[in-house]
C-alpha cells in the first residue's frame, strides 16, 4: 500500500526566507509526483508536475525535484511572501489514474 | 471561466436524508475523480471515471453511487447520510495520456455537514 509523507506538517517562517517542503513515498513505481497549494476553505491548485523521467521542474520562485531511488521529492519555494502562505500537499500517482495524497505542508509567512 | 465546478458548495443536512452533489467540467478531459477530504485535512480518492465507466472504486460504502451521464459530468449520491460522512468532497478532471504528465484539476469542493 503506498503512503505519502509529508514534513514538517507545519512551518512558520519570516518574509523572505528560502524553504524546502519534503515529501517522501514507499512506492517505487511512480507514475509522476505532483505538488498542489490549498487555500483554507478552497480546492486545490496544482503547483508542479514531474514526469518518472524527470529530475526536477520549476515555476517561478518554485521548484521541485525527485529522486525515485530514495523515494523522496522536495519543493523549494525561494524569497518566500506572506502569499505563498497555504498547505502544500504532495501526491504520487503509480499505475492508476489515482493520486495518493500527503497530509500535507501548513505554511506560514510571517511579514 | 471555471474549469471544474461543483454545486452545492455547502450542503447541511441531517442523519438518514439522501443527497446528491454534482460535478461538470468544461476541459474536455475523458476522466474524473471524486476524493474525499476528511476532519484531519487527509485527502483520499474515491472513485474515478474514464469515459462515462467506473475504473477505481477505493472500497467506499455502497450508499455512495457516482453517476456519470456524460463525460463532463460526474455526480456523487449518498444515500441514508451518516454523522461521518461529513467532510469536503472534491471533484477533479484530467485528461489520461499515457505519458506520465497528467495534471488532475481540482473543482472548489462541497462541504457538507451532517447533523
Amino acid at each position: 500500500k503506498q503512503e505519502v509523507t509529508q514534513i514538517p506538517a507545519a512551518l512558520s517562517v519570516p518574509e523572505g526566507e528560502n524553504l524546502v517542503l519534503n515529501c517522501s513515498f514507499t512506492d517505487s513505481a511512480i507514475y509522476n509526483l505532483q505538488w498542489f497549494r490549498q487555500d483554507p476553505g478552497k480546492g486545490l491548485t496544482s503547483l508542479l508536475l514531474i514526469q518518472s523521467s524527470q529530475r526536477e521542474q520549476t515555476s517561478g520562485r518554485l521548484n521541485a525535484s525527485l529522486d525515485k531511488s530514495s523515494g523522496r521529492s522536495t519543493l523549494y519555494i525561494a524569497a518566500s511572501q506572506p502569499g505563498d502562505s497555504a498547505t502544500y500537499l504532495c501526491a504520487f500517482q503509480g499505475g492508476s489514474e489515482k493520486l495518493v495524497f500527503g497530509k500535507g505542508t501548513k505554511l506560514t509567512v510571517n511579514p | 471561466d471555471t474549469a471544474v465546478s461543483q454545486t452545492p458548495k455547502y450542503l447541511v443536512t441531517q442523519m438518514g436524508n439522501d443527497k446528491s452533489i454534482k460535478c461538470e467540467q468544461n476541459l474536455g478531459h475523458d476522466t474524473m475523480y471524486w476524493y474525499k477530504q476528511d476532519s484531519k485535512k487527509f485527502l483520499k480518492i474515491m472513485f474515478s471515471y474514464n469515459n462515462k465507466e467506473l475504473i477505481i472504486n477505493e472500497t467506499v460504502p455502497n450508499r455512495f453511487s457516482p453517476k456519470s451521464p456524460d463525460k463532463a459530468h460526474l455526480n456523487l449520491h449518498i444515500n441514508s447520510l451518516e454523522l461521518g460522512d461529513s467532510a469536503v468532497y472534491f471533484c477533479a478532471s484530467s485528461q489520461v495520456q499515457g505519458t506520465g504528465g497528467e495534471t488532475q484539476y481540482f473543482g472548489p469542493g462541497t462541504r457538507l455537514l451532517v447533523l
